[in-house]
């Protein structure tokens, strides 16, 4: 079946640090890429989304991502983290049958 | 901008009731789903529709229904609310091409 792991369930950095996020999926075919991020009290946003092209993809708030194919993976990463960062942040992948599927998530909290 | 809106945001049932969850958006989207978010599994779908009166099960359709009978409205029934069900609800949409899911504030159910 297919699936999106995220391996990283609760992070926690300090103001400044840089960030990585891991993703990994599990579907052959081609895919489509998202990143959504859910602040506290807040509804899901985009951070940024893939669909081909340059394997790097730049996003709002300073994110990014990069689809590595071979890897199955889509790591999020941002170089300087602020206390404005702490969120939950979820990996996203459209395969076939068109069905949206999340991976568990990782909260993020940053020590200002 | 896209407006996903859930009707409820707090409910508290008793086990055995039935439960509707409502949600429309406005920008004429073919998709729509639902999912339920719970600590350490992140979103997972319940089921979605591509069309009216059209749907599908997700990946944990059990004790779940839906209904589709305009395109801006899809409805999330729970024929006999259980305390397992308690759980953040999340309908979304997107376009025909899928290139990016909205979502809307969510619906926190409690059974009791």
């Amino acid at each position: 079946a297919q699936s999106v792991s995220q391996h990283n369930h609760h992070v926690i950095l300090s103001e400044a640090a840089s960030l990585e996020l891991g993703c990994n999926y599990s579907y052959g075919g081609t895919v489509n890429l998202f990143w959504y991020v859910q602040y506290p009290g807040q509804h899901l946003q985009l951070l940024l989304k893939y669909f081909s092209g340059d394997p790097l993809v730049k996003g709002i708030k300073g994110f990014e991502a990069e689809f590595i194919k071979s890897k199955f993976s889509f790591n999020l990463r941002k170089p300087s983290v602020q206390w404005s960062d702490t969120a939950e942040y979820f990996c996203a992948v459209i395969s076939s049958a068109s069905k949206i599927i999340f991976g568990s998530g990782t909260r993020l909290s940053i020590r200002p | 901008d896209v407006k996903v809106t859930q009707s409820s945001r707090y409910l508290v049932k008793r086990t055995g009731e039935k439960v509707f969850l409502e949600c429309v958006q406005d920008m004429d989207h073919e998709n729509m789903f639902w999912y339920r978010q719970d600590p350490g599994l992140g979103l997972r779908l319940i089921y979605f529709s591509y069309d009216v009166k059209m749907k599908e099960k997700g990946d944990i359709p059990e004790g779940y229904s839906v209904s589709r009978e305009k395109k801006e409205r899809f409805s999330l029934i729970l024929e006999s609310a259980s305390t397992n069900q308690t759980s953040m609800y999340l309908c979304a949409t997107s376009p025909g091409g899928m290139d990016t899911i909205y979502f809307g504030e969510g619906s926190w159910l409690t059974v009791v």
